[in-house]
């Protein structure tokens, strides 16, 4: 268990809709990371948040966003889903050590599978 | 822009025998660092290894080790005593963090690893 929990574990949704992907980092950590896995992009980073604000933006769809809230949880919200957009969504976290050295490993969540029909 | 280069698609190892995974990346930065991940058919993303670009050791974790050749841009795991438990997609992947907060993974495309009995 790496202690990033993501919710829910699977979805199933049709074309236009919209949905709300929920992740929680590790106790402490305050870097969230979004990547997109699918057989035909592989693994894709999307975005990263750093305690509430974006840090980085890798391709994400304008139809994609996210946010970090002040207790450190994340959602990334997928809007006018398309086909194409069914994946295994992945949040990852990082973060400082209680005695304050930057760690790099990213942590991973179970993912979410989304399916778009 | 970083790439990272996984060119086995697919190998295989008997049980209790050594083998090795090739990677190669692409960058013009001096700080960064090097990670392993494997992926289980459970799909669940799990960190192996990782190595520090201005470590000159290799790093070592039990039965998993690094070759990291800095100057060649080749980053390969090797792992020893293979079980049935190492079945899994392995993916390399390549980060140069910035500002004490991290930073975005960049995934080669992945090493279908088969352990046989």
């Amino acid at each position: 268990d790496s202690g990033v929990t993501q919710t829910p574990k699977h979805l199933i949704t049709a074309t236009g809709q919209r949905v709300t992907l929920r992740c929680s980092p590790r106790s402490g950590d305050l870097s969230v990371y979004w990547y997109q896995q699918s057989l035909d992009q592989g693994l894709q980073f999307l975005i990263q948040y750093y305690n509430g604000e974006e840090r980085a933006k890798g391709n994400i769809l304008e139809r994609f966003s996210a946010q970090q809230f002040p207790d450190l949880h994340s959602e990334l919200n997928l809007s006018s889903l398309e086909l194409g957009d069914s994946a295994l969504y992945f949040c990852a976290s990082s973060g400082p050590t209680s005695g304050g050295a930057t760690r790099y490993e990213q942590y991973f969540g179970p993912g979410t599978r989304l399916t778009v029909t | 822009a970083q790439t990272v280069t996984q060119s086995q698609p697919e190998m295989s190892v008997q049980e209790a025998e050594t083998v090795t995974l090739s990677c190669t990346y692409d960058t013009s930065e001096n700080n960064y660092y090097l990670f392993w991940y494997k992926q289980p058919p459970s799909r669940q993303m799990i960190l192996v290894i990782r190595q520090e670009a201005y470590k000159q050791q290799n790093a070592t974790e039990n039965r998993f080790s690094v070759n990291f050749q800095k100057a060649a841009k080749s980053f390969s795991l090797k792992i020893s005593d293979s079980q049935l438990g190492d079945t899994a997609m392995y993916f390399c992947a390549f980060m140069k963090p910035y500002a004490n907060q991290g930073g975005k993974l960049i995934f080669g495309q992945g090493t279908e690893l088969s352990v046989k009995p």
